[in-house]
C-alpha cells in the first residue's frame, strides 16, 4: 500500500522560504510522478507542481517563479521549496502520486501558516 | 487554463437518494481527461473515479462518472451515511492540472 507522509514546520515567516517534505512507502521514488498540492478556503484546491525521477518537472504557471520541487532516491522522499512567501500562501499543503493525469494516493497534509 | 465549474454548491439529500453532481469546463477536455474526489472533514481528498468514467481501486458500484467534451457528471446512486461529503472535480490538459471549487453533499 503506497502511503505518504508529509513533514516540514508548521510556521513560516513572510519574505521567508516555505520547505517541506514527503516521505513516501510502499513504492519507490523512482517511479510515476510526484506532486504537491494545496488547499485553502480563497482558493481550493491548487495545484503546484510536480517532478519524477528522470527530471520532467512541471509548475503552476501561477506560482512557478517561486517555487522547486525535488527528488531525493536516498530517502525516497520528495520536497517543496516556495520563496518570497507572503499570507496567501497559508494553506494545508498535501503531497500526492500523479498518475498520468490525476492524483491517486495522497498524504494526509500538513498545515502551513505565514505569519510574523 | 480550463477553468471547472461545478454545480450545485450544495445539494441537500436523504439517503438512500440518487445525487446527480456537475462539473463544466469552460475549454474542451481532450481525451476525457477529468477525474473526481471527495474530501471528507480534516481528511485528504480520495480518487473517485478518473478518466471521466473509470472508478478507482475500491471505490464502490454506487459511484459513476460519465461525460465528455465540456460536460461531466457524478452520480451516486443509493447515498449511503459515509457519502455525505465535498467533491470535487479535476482537469489535465497540456500537463496543466485544476480543480473545480467542490459540491458539498449535506444531509437534508
Amino acid at each position: 500500500q503506497v502511503q505518504l507522509q508529509e513533514s516540514g514546520p508548521g510556521l513560516v515567516k513572510p519574505s521567508e522560504t516555505l520547505s517541506l517534505s514527503c516521505t513516501l512507502s510502499g513504492a519507490s521514488i523512482t517511479t510515476s510522478y510526484w506532486s504537491w498540492i494545496r488547499q485553502s478556503p480563497g482558493k481550493g484546491l491548487e495545484w503546484i507542481g510536480y517532478n519524477s525521477y528522470s527530471g520532467t518537472t512541471n509548475y503552476n504557471p501561477s506560482l512557478k517563479s517561486r517555487v522547486t520541487i525535488s527528488i531525493d532516491t536516498s530517502k525516497n522522499q520528495f520536497s517543496l521549496n516556495l520563496t518570497s512567501v507572503t499570507a496567501a500562501d497559508t494553506a494545508m499543503y498535501y503531497c500526492a502520486r500523479v498518475v498520468l493525469t490525476h492524483f491517486d494516493y495522497w498524504g494526509q497534509g500538513t498545515l502551513v501558516t505565514v505569519s510574523s | 487554463e480550463i477553468v471547472l465549474t461545478q454545480s450545485p454548491g450544495t445539494l441537500s439529500m436523504s439517503p438512500g437518494e440518487r445525487a446527480t453532481l456537475s462539473c463544466r469546463a469552460s475549454q474542451r477536455i481532450s481525451n476525457n481527461y477529468l477525474a473526481w474526489y471527495q474530501q471528507k472533514t480534516g481528511q485528504a481528498p480520495r480518487l473517485l473515479i478518473y478518466g471521466a468514467s473509470s472508478r478507482a481501486t475500491g471505490i464502490p458500484d454506487r459511484f459513476s462518472g460519465s461525460g465528455s467534451g465540456t460536460d461531466f457528471t457524478l452520480t451516486i446512486d443509493r447515498l449511503e451515511p459515509e457519502d455525505f461529503a465535498v467533491y470535487y472535480c479535476q482537469q489535465y490538459d497540456r500537463s496543466l492540472l485544476t480543480f473545480g471549487r467542490g459540491t458539498k453533499v449535506e444531509i437534508k
